[in-house]
């Protein structure tokens, strides 16, 4: 059974600071790698995806892969109110027809 | 705009009526997927399609039915739903790019709840 572990939280950060999230994943395969936000309710959207060993960059997010330790993570520099959301690892393996998703990162970014 | 809908978005329903939850896409994406979603268990794949006429089992599939006619059409079926079936539904499509699936984009939701 592949797996994606994230810690469910929640992960307190106060607005301003650095918020960091977590994600390991068993299958050593895995190729591409994703992270999605999900407001209580409502949809996962897409904030980052990556495929190489690394880091990658866009606005306040930040993905970081280490395939040789099989995990990912999320950096959102500048935690804004409006960050508060579950965020979703998400990883595909390339040989199966579907994206395993972990339970999720619940973060709360405290004025 | 490029978007997967679904409908309808809430539905309150009993014990083994059949029910029909349709999904649609205009990304002319040939992947098409349904998602469960249950507290502390996550996003678990029910059904996925690969293109017309092509679908598999995901993890969960028990209970369910799903069809692929068209392209941007699909549906889930729920032809005799339980209490057990009580969840949030999301449909996704994406690319389907050397035999696998990339960024998934996802319906707004369907809530599910079987009296």
């Amino acid at each position: 059974q592949k797996e994606v572990e994230q810690n469910s939280g929640p992960l307190s950060v106060p607005e301003g600071a650095i918020a960091s999230l977590n994600c390991t994943y068993s299958d050593r395969v895995s190729q591409s790698f994703f992270w999605y936000r999900q407001y209580s309710g409502k949809s996962p959207e897409l904030i980052m995806s990556i495929y190489s060993n690394g880091d990658k960059e866009d606005g306040r997010f930040t993905a970081q892969l280490n395939k040789a330790s099989q995990y990912v993570s999320l950096l959102i520099r500048d935690s804004q109110p409006s960050d508060s959301a579950t965020y979703l690892c998400a990883v595909n393996d390339g040989t199966a027809s579907k994206l395993t998703f972990g339970t999720g990162t619940r973060l709360q970014v405290t004025l | 705009e490029a978007q997967v809908t679904q409908n309808p978005r809430y539905l309150i329903t009993v014990t083994g009526k059949k029910l029909t939850v349709t999904c649609s896409q205009n990304m002319n994406h040939e992947y098409m997927s349904w998602y469960r979603q249950d507290p502390g268990l996550g996003l678990r794949q029910i059904y996925y399609s690969m293109n017309v006429e092509a679908t598999d089992k995901g993890d969960v599939p028990e209970g369910y039915k799903v069809s692929r006619k068209e392209k941007r059409n699909f549906p889930l079926i729920l032809e005799s739903p339980s209490p057990n079936q009580t969840s949030l539904y999301f449909c996704a499509s994406s690319l389907w790019l050397a035999g696998t699936t990339d960024t998934q984009y996802f319906g707004p939701g369907t809530r599910l709840t079987v009296l």
